[in-house]
């Protein structure tokens, strides 16, 4: 069975400042996604970003993007430019590509502080 | 906003109880899910529903009945819980693309406290 493991409970960056969240995962599969989601004060989750295994490009959203490394089964992200609004919790989350819907396995959360 | 709602937000119940969380996504989406969220686990999924069929039920307890009669529409009803069922309760849906479900989006959620 896959898990994902968030190594970092919780984490602090200053304002404008850059910050790096953990994520491993481990599997014995070839095809996969990750992704990193938000989860704010407010509760309601938003996906952040996500990145195919097939793809050896790490993906950014604006301000956010992942340190993609397959071999070493690592999934890092990147907030660069904090702001106060990225205080929250964040996930890490498996998916296998097989097709159907097979489900999300996610991390325990690093919960971010912004602080001013 | 993601195009999932949830209600109530906040449910306070006594161990008989018995009380149904609703979850409604307007995304076209075809598959459902219930998560729970206790503090410092990992989320926790209990149910799946591809096209209003249940397709997982992750050895939730009978004390927790899902329905959904529609793929817009999904319940939760709650009879008999316990105070350790006390956990933020999400509900989220994903499409399908290339014939995988891909990114789930997320409810607000339900905080339930059992009494």
């Amino acid at each position: 069975a896959q898990t994902v493991t968030q190594s970092q409970p919780e984490m602090s960056v200053q304002e404008a400042e850059t910050v790096t969240l953990s994520c491993t995962y481990d599997t014995s599969e070839s095809d996969y996604y990750l992704f990193w989601y938000k989860q704010p004060p407010s509760r309601q989750m938003i996906l952040v970003i996500r990145q195919e295994a097939y793809k050896q490009q790490n993906a950014t959203e604006n301000r956010f993007s992942v340190n993609f490394q397959k071999a070493a089964k690592s999934f890092s992200l990147k907030i660069s430019d904090s702001q106060l609004g990225d205080a929250a919790m964040y996930f890490c989350a498996y998916r296998s590509a097989n097709s159907g819907n097979t489900p999300l396995v996610f991390g325990k959360g690093t919960r971010l502080s912004v602080i001013a | 906003e993601t195009g999932v709602t949830q209600t109530p937000r906040h449910l306070v119940m006594g161990m008989t109880n018995k009380k149904s969380l609703k979850c409604e996504q307007h995304l076209g989406h075809n598959a459902m899910y219930w998560y729970k969220q206790s503090a410092k686990k990992p989320l926790e999924l209990m149910f799946v529903y591809n096209f209003k069929e249940q397709t997982e039920n992750n050895s939730v307890p009978s004390r927790f009945s899902p329905e959904c009669p529609n793929s817009s529409h999904l319940f939760l009803h709650l009879h008999t819980l316990q105070p350790e069922d006390s956990a933020l309760y999400l509900c989220a849906s994903s499409g399908l693309r290339g014939g995988v479900y891909n990114e789930q989006f997320f409810g607000p959620g339900t905080r339930l406290t059992v009494l």
